[in-house]
C-alpha cells in the first residue's frame, strides 16, 4: 500500500466549476500536509500548506485536512481554464525533512 | 525569492554514457537539496538527500554507485546518472531548503523546474 493515494484522473470540468480532489494517507505520523500544482514539464510549486487537522482557506482554495479518516482534499472555486494542471498532494512527519507524494491528478478546466 | 534552477532541462544520450544535472538554489544558501525522479503520470519519487558537504542519503532501491550526487557548495549540487539506461529516461526534479528554516515543517522545499532526461 502507498503511503499517499491519490486518483490519478483526468478530470476535466467546465470553466466556473467547484473542483474537489483528494487524497488518503495510511502514516499515522503525518502532521504536515500540501497541496503542490504541477504545469507540465515543469517542477511542482507550493499551493497550499495545512498543519494537523482543520481547514485553510487562500483565495479560491481551500485545504481540508481530517486526521480521523486521514483524508485530505482541495477545493477550487470559480475555476479557470489556467488552474488547469497536475495537483499533487504530500504529506510529512514532523521533525522529517522527507515529503511523500500522491501520484498526482489531471486536472483540465474547460472554457 | 527562493529560486531554483536546473541545468540542462532536456538532455539526450546515448546507452552507456554518463550525463550531470545541475541544480542552483539562486538567491539563498541552501542547507539541503534533494533529488526527485518522476516518470511519466506518476508522482516524485524521492530518491536522495544531500547536505552540504557530506554524502548523500539515498532513498532504498536507489543505486548510489549509478545515482552520483555531490554537494560541493550551500548553492549548487549535482546528479550524475552514470552509464545510463533507457530506463533511466525520466524527469528529475531537485529541490532546496533555504539555511533559514529548520526544514522540518515540511513547507520549505523549493522546486526546480526539472531535466527530461532521454536515453536512446
Amino acid at each position: 500500500q502507498k503511503e499517499v493515494e491519490q486518483d490519478p484522473g483526468p478530470l476535466s470540468v467546465p470553466e466556473g466549476a467547484i473542483v474537489s480532489l483528494n487524497c488518503t494517507y495510511s502514516n499515522s505520523a503525518f502532521q504536515y500536509f500540501m497541496w503542490y500544482r504541477q504545469y507540465s514539464r515543469k517542477g511542482p510549486e507550493l499551493l497550499m500548506y495545512t498543519y494537523s487537522s482543520g481547514n485553510k482557506e487562500d483565495g479560491r482554495f481551500t485545504a481540508q485536512v481530517d486526521k480521523s479518516s486521514k483524508y485530505i482534499s482541495l477545493f477550487i472555486r470559480d475555476s479557470q481554464p489556467s488552474d488547469s494542471a497536475t495537483y499533487l498532494c504530500a504529506g510529512a512527519v514532523q521533525g522529517a525533512q522527507k515529503l511523500v507524494f500522491g501520484q498526482g491528478t489531471r486536472l483540465t478546466i474547460n472554457p | 525569492g527562493a529560486v531554483v534552477s536546473q541545468h540542462p532541462s532536456w538532455v539526450i544520450c546515448k546507452s552507456g554514457t554518463s550525463v550531470k544535472i545541475e541544480c542552483r538554489s539562486l538567491d539563498f544558501q541552501a542547507t539541503t537539496m534533494f533529488w526527485y525522479r518522476q516518470f511519466p503520470k506518476q508522482s516524485l519519487m524521492l530518491m536522495a538527500t544531500s547536505n552540504e558537504g557530506s554524502k548523500a542519503t539515498y532513498e532504498q532501491g536507489v543505486e548510489k554507485d549509478k545515482f552520483l550526487i555531490n554537494h560541493a557548495s550551500l548553492t549548487l549540487s549535482t546528479l550524475t546518472v552514470t552509464s545510463a539506461h533507457p530506463e533511466d529516461s525520466s524527469f528529475y526534479i531537485c529541490s532546496a531548503t533555504p539555511s533559514w528554516t529548520s526544514g522540518q515543517t515540511g513547507d520549505t522545499q523549493y522546486f526546480g523546474p526539472g531535466t527530461r532526461l532521454t536515453v536512446l
